[in-house]
């Protein structure tokens, strides 16, 4: 069954720790993977995409096929990134009508407080 | 350009009431999606369409009607609302399903 896992529901770190939230993806195929992130009562913002390879507000995701994960990291925490932070795959499938597209899902999230 | 645009933010509805959630994007994107945000549950996709005339049914999708007429519009109606239904919902698009999704703001909903 295709599944995405965040393990961690809420993690905490101090301002200039490094951080990183995980996410693992259970999948056939070649998903497409995303970070995305919501600040507090603020719509969903895409933050990354594997297939872009870019740093967006010092955070960086690599795609490890064999441990299928996408964890997103930064190497010192900022307070403005608390938020919540969703791993989303992109994956092409068999719709319920029999027809066949694209279909983003997404993990449970992770909270992320940084503390000053 | 408004982007995706939901009406309404809030709404509070007695169990048996029907009603309908807009979203409207005035990006031309093919793509448009309905997701409901609940603590502990991130979000799951309740229906989707990947063009006019073409809707399918998401992971939740009991309880719920979508349509999509226009590219533009993609309205979600509760035909019977439940407490079970009190929920965050966001609609989302994107270009042909092979970029980023846009979000609207949401509509916060409570059913009693």
């Amino acid at each position: 069954a295709q599944r995405v896992t965040q393990p961690e529901k809420l993690l905490s770190v101090f301002k200039g720790a490094p951080v990183e939230l995980k996410c693992n993806y259970s999948y056939s195929g070649s998903p497409e993977l995303f970070w995305y992130v919501q600040y507090s009562r603020q719509r969903l913002q895409l933050l990354l995409r594997h297939i872009s390879r870019e740093s967006i507000k010092g955070f960086t995701a690599d795609l490890n096929k064999g441990e299928t994960s996408f964890h997103l990291k930064k190497p010192f925490a900022q307070e403005e990134d608390s938020a919540m932070y969703y791993c989303a795959p992109r994956a092409w499938g068999v719709s319920n009508s029999g027809g066949s597209n694209y279909k983003l899902t997404f993990g449970k999230g992770t909270l992320l407080t940084v503390n000053p | 350009n408004a982007g995706v645009t939901q009406t309404p933010k809030f709404q509070v509805l007695k169990t048996g009431q029907s009603m309908t959630l807009q979203c409207a994007q005035d990006m031309n994107h093919e793509y448009m999606s309905w997701y409901r945000q609940d603590p502990g549950m991130g979000l799951r996709l309740i229906h989707y369409s990947v063009g006019a005339g073409i809707t399918d049914q998401g992971e939740v999708p009991n309880g719920y009607n979508v349509s999509r007429s226009t590219t533009e519009d993609f309205p979600l109606r509760l035909l019977s609302a439940a407490p079970s239904q009190t929920s965050v919902y966001f609609c989302a698009s994107s270009y042909e399903g092979i970029s980023g999704y846009t979000f609207g703001s949401g509509t916060r909903l409570t059913v009693v």
